[in-house]
């Protein structure tokens, strides 16, 4: 059965360091976003693309994150510098393109910053 | 904007006992409702999904919710709970069309003692 594939699963850093997350959706699906939830929260969407290109950034800290999906199938995360407040789970989901396509879920990646 | 409630944050049970978690979502135009579930150190996966029709709609492991518009609600309900039904649950809202965004709730800890 095809997956999201997530990489790492964990992630130990400090402060003001830069990490980068990896995400390889479902092949074939064109739509993918990175969620990011807070201990305790549901997931909040930071990103969509449709192929290569952003959607919705719109809650995407755009001082310290980046998203890209150059090819228009995997995707890197990135926080630089990473903040305490951004210990959370990064999950990544793809979906076929449509209204209401189910999005499919990656592992996620868990981020401590110490 | 859209906002969904999840009125309870924790839920314990005794297995093979009914069940029922609530959702109270809010919108002022027409929404797609989902419920999600997350075991621990995974990612999400669609239990049920509300886009139109019949207003009860049947999910996989047994689960099933009812849509009800008067009162904006979707609560998750099953008969008979397990103790591998132990999870953390998410209601989530979509506004009706395309490239709109999943906003969740807060999740609510369904817990299965023996």
């Amino acid at each position: 059965e095809a997956e999201v594939a997530q990489s790492p699963r964990y992630k130990i850093t400090e402060k003001s360091q830069a990490v980068a997350f990896w995400c390889d959706p479902i092949s074939g699906h064109a739509t993918l976003y990175w969620y990011r939830q807070i201990l305790g929260q549901g997931p909040e969407l930071l990103v969509q693309f449709q192929d290569e290109s952003v959607v919705d950034d719109s809650q995407l800290p755009k001082d310290r994150f980046s998203a890209e999906r150059l090819k228009g199938v995997d995707s890197t995360l990135k926080i630089q510098p990473a903040e305490l407040g951004d210990s959370a789970m990064y999950l990544c989901a793809s979906s076929t393109s449509g209204t209401n396509n189910e999005q499919f879920f990656g592992p996620g990646t868990r981020l401590t910053v110490l | 904007a859209q906002s969904v409630t999840q009125l309870d944050s924790q839920v314990p049970v005794f297995e093979e006992a009914p069940v029922e978690l609530r959702c109270n979502y809010s919108s002022s135009v027409s929404v797609y409702l989902f419920w999600y579930v997350q075991y621990p150190n995974q990612g999400l996966q669609l239990l049920l999904k509300y886009l139109s029709g019949s207003t009860l709609v049947k999910g996989i492991n047994g689960f099933e919710a009812e849509f009800n518009k008067s009162q904006t609600s979707f609560h998750l309900r099953k008969p008979s709970v397990h103790i591998s039904d132990t999870a953390e649950y998410f209601c989530a809202v979509k506004r009706g069309g395309s490239n709109y965004k999943l906003t969740f709730g807060k999740g609510t800890l369904l817990t299965v003692n023996p």
